[in-house]
């Protein structure tokens, strides 16, 4: 079965710290792309990155990391120096060979000044 | 370019009420979905539609109806409001069935009372 697990709900740091959010998932498909997307407190769904299977070079965009590791099935996103602006709901998503996007339930971040 | 819109951006119903969801874009699009989003979940999958004229089930399709009468138009619609229904409703559309990025819409907030 296709699935994506977030298992941390919600996590809470201080600004400047760094922060990592835990994604796990499970498919049968040998191809298939990951993503991670934003949900601010505006409630708008704003993307940030996709990964295809094939690609397990790690990523970094500014304070934002990702470590993809297809032998433990994860896809790990980390804020670098976390600021009160990146607090939201962050959501790891799977696409399947249906080109279906499956969610995981989502990680809500507080970032406290 | 607009980008995806929907229309409205809140609405309360009561018990057996029927309306219609708006999704448009602009952007030539041939996949479009629908889903909804529930408190400590990700979104699910209710439709989705590969081109004009053709729609097909996701995960969570009972009490939903679609079309797809044009490149640019989704419409949802509810056939007899439950209050189960009461839900954040997501449009997102992409370029094509191959291509990965989703692009969403604000999102429409349901209360079926």
């Amino acid at each position: 079965a296709q699935k994506v697990t977030q298992a941390q709900t919600e996590i809470s740091v201080v600004e400047k710290e760094d922060v990592t959010l835990d994604c796990v998932y499970e498919t049968r498909d040998t191809t298939y792309y990951l993503f991670w997307y934003k949900q601010p407190p505006s409630g708008e769904l704003v993307f940030l990155i996709r990964r295809n299977s094939f690609d397990e070079q790690n990523e970094i965009s500014g304070r934002y990391s990702w470590n993809f590791q297809k032998s433990t099935s994860s896809f790990n996103f980390t804020i670098t120096a976390s600021q009160v602006v990146d607090s939201a709901v962050y959501f790891c998503a799977l696409r399947d060979s249906n080109y279906q996007l499956i969610w995981g339930a989502g990680t809500k971040l507080i970032i406290k000044p | 370019n607009a980008g995806v819109t929907q229309t409205p951006k809140f609405q309360v119903l009561k018990t057996g009420q029927s309306m219609t969801l708006q999704c448009a874009q602009d952007m030539n699009h041939e996949y479009m979905s629908w889903y909804r989003q529930d408190p400590g979940m990700g979104l699910r999958l209710i439709h989705y539609s590969v081109g004009a004229g053709i729609t097909d089930q996701g995960e969570v399709p009972n009490g939903y109806n679609v079309s797809r009468s044009t490149t640019e138009d989704f419409p949802l619609r509810l056939l007899s409001a439950a209050p189960s229904q009461t839900s954040v409703y997501f449009c997102a559309s992409t370029p094509s069935i191959g291509t990965d990025t989703q692009y969403f819409g604000p999102g429409t907030r349901l209360t079926v009372l």
